[in-house]
């Protein structure tokens, strides 16, 4: 079955170490999307790439870095400089940008 | 800046009654407006699309109603089940963007 693949569902991390978040899509979309949840608030994006090797930030990118070598995967990196990383962070794609998203089921990140 | 705004506190009603949740939202006017469910620690799940000059839209017991004069959308579930019972967010396209705004969600309960 085509979706989009996030992993590991869980993940803990000591506070001052970086930690990447995995997103793996067999959809054949070109666009890429990462957003944060937080209890509350509504999706904030952080980073999204249109095409392979090109990617923009969001409206919350600070701390935050990613890549798109790959027209299937599109890794995000919480660094040390994110100051509040502990939330739930959704990967999506979509055909042809601005269709429907498809999401991932979520990465839950903790960090003491 | 371009705002959504959901009902934040949960709405609970009884089997069989119809739900009917709101979107509002403000400083742009959008081609096209979303509906997804979301249940707890997973993604986001796409219902429907309505654009801007379709009045209501209907998928099984899920109607939709896009007001662009209100700048408004009602979600309505009819015959509403227990299996209803989820957070159902509203998104929007970024004006002149390849992104979407989404809303903070409100939660539905549906007794038996």
């Amino acid at each position: 079955d085509g979706g989009i693949t996030q992993s590991p569902k869980y993940l803990f991390r000591k506070e001052g170490q970086n930690v990447t978040l995995s997103c793996e899509q067999n959809l054949n979309h070109d666009a890429m999307y990462w957003y944060r949840q937080d209890p509350g608030q509504g999706l904030r994006l952080i980073y999204y790439s249109q095409i392979v090797n090109d990617f923009q930030k969001g409206d919350i990118a600070e701390g935050y870095s990613v890549s798109r070598e790959k027209k299937e995967s599109f890794p995000l990196t919480v660094t040390s400089a994110q100051k509040n990383p502990t939330a739930f962070y959704l990967c999506a794609s979509s055909d042809r940008g601005l269709e429907p998203l498809h999401f991932g089921n979520g990465t839950r990140l903790t960090v003491t | 800046s371009q705002k959504i705004e959901q009902n934040s506190e949960a709405l609970n009603i009884q089997e069989g009654k119809t739900a009917t949740l709101t979107c509002n939202y403000t400083n742009y006017s959008p081609a096209y407006l979303q509906w997804y469910r979301q249940d707890p620690g997973r993604g986001p799940v796409f219902l429907l699309l309505i654009r801007e000059n379709e009045k209501e839209k209907r998928k099984e017991r899920l109607k939709v109603t896009f007001d662009t004069t209100l700048k408004q959308s009602l979600f309505h579930i009819t015959a509403s089940q227990p299996a209803d019972s989820a957070t159902y967010l509203c998104a929007l396209p970024y004006t002149g963007g390849f992104k979407t705004i989404f809303g903070a969600g409100t939660r539905l309960f549906v007794k038996a």
